[in-house]
């Protein structure tokens, strides 16, 4: 069982937006501002899309944003396309005993 | 450009060790914390491990306590998980990551290490 929530699911019309939402807890989610997201491809790395809640590194399209209210964090795609087909995960610093924490996945699935 | 690279994975009876080694390139290694997290087959990322810059200082997550040690030999470039009492719930792909602010920003290709009697 993941220490963050995640809906195992999601799925959208190329052109439209969809959100995938992150709930933890004050002592992870609500108690920092790391928190990342990650887009992962079958057979492939993990590739950093969200990081610090809502900062996107370079090279990231504008269509990736991230939020956070209280204990959850959410990543909103807009203007689907089909490469971005993929399973997302959220991670939260959890403080010094814990350290990284991880939603157990989203698979974003383009109609 | 950042390159990691694992390797070091394979077959392991249960109760046996293997070393994982990741190689560095392309950014300012010794700067910058990292760290490994893994996968098992069909399931989410878990973080294992990560070490300071400088390598005195690392952390464990509590299912691998006592069992894997992480260090880093920062003249080469690399970073080395030491596996050992290994379960099959070991099995896994493992990541190398560089760490920004605790969390990971790059990841090599992983490898895998099966845990199989």
């Amino acid at each position: 069982q993941s220490a963050l929530t995640q809906p195992p699911s999601a799925s959208g019309s190329p052109g439209q937006s969809v959100t995938i939402s992150c709930t933890g807890t004050s002592s992870d989610v609500g108690g920092y501002n790391y928190v990342s997201w990650y887009q992962q491809h079958p057979g492939k790395a993990p590739k950093l899309m969200i990081y610090e809640v809502t900062k996107r590194p370079s090279g990231v399209p504008d269509r990736f944003s991230g939020s956070k209210s209280g204990n959850t964090a959410s990543l909103t795609v807009s203007g689907l396309q089909a490469e971005d087909e993929a399973d997302y995960y959220c991670s939260s610093y959890a403080g010094s005993n814990k350290y990284v924490v991880f939603g157990g996945g989203t698979t974003l699935t383009v109609l | 450009q950042v390159q990691l690279v694992e390797s070091g994975g394979g077959f392991v009876k249960p109760g046996g060790s293997l070393r994982l080694s990741c190689a560095a390139s392309g950014f300012t290694f010794s700067v910058y914390h990292m760290t490994w997290i893994r996968q098992a087959p069909g399931k989410g990322l878990e973080w294992v491990s990560s070490i300071s810059g400088g390598g005195d200082s690392s952390s464990y997550a509590e299912s691998v306590k006592g069992r894997f040690t992480l260090s880093r030999d920062n003249t080469q470039n690399s970073l080395f998980l030491q596996m050992n009492s290994l379960r099959a719930e070991d099995t896994a792909v493992y990541y190398c990551a560089r760490e920004v602010w605790w969390l990971p920003d790059f990841w090599g290709q992983g490898t895998l290490v099966t845990v199989s009697s």
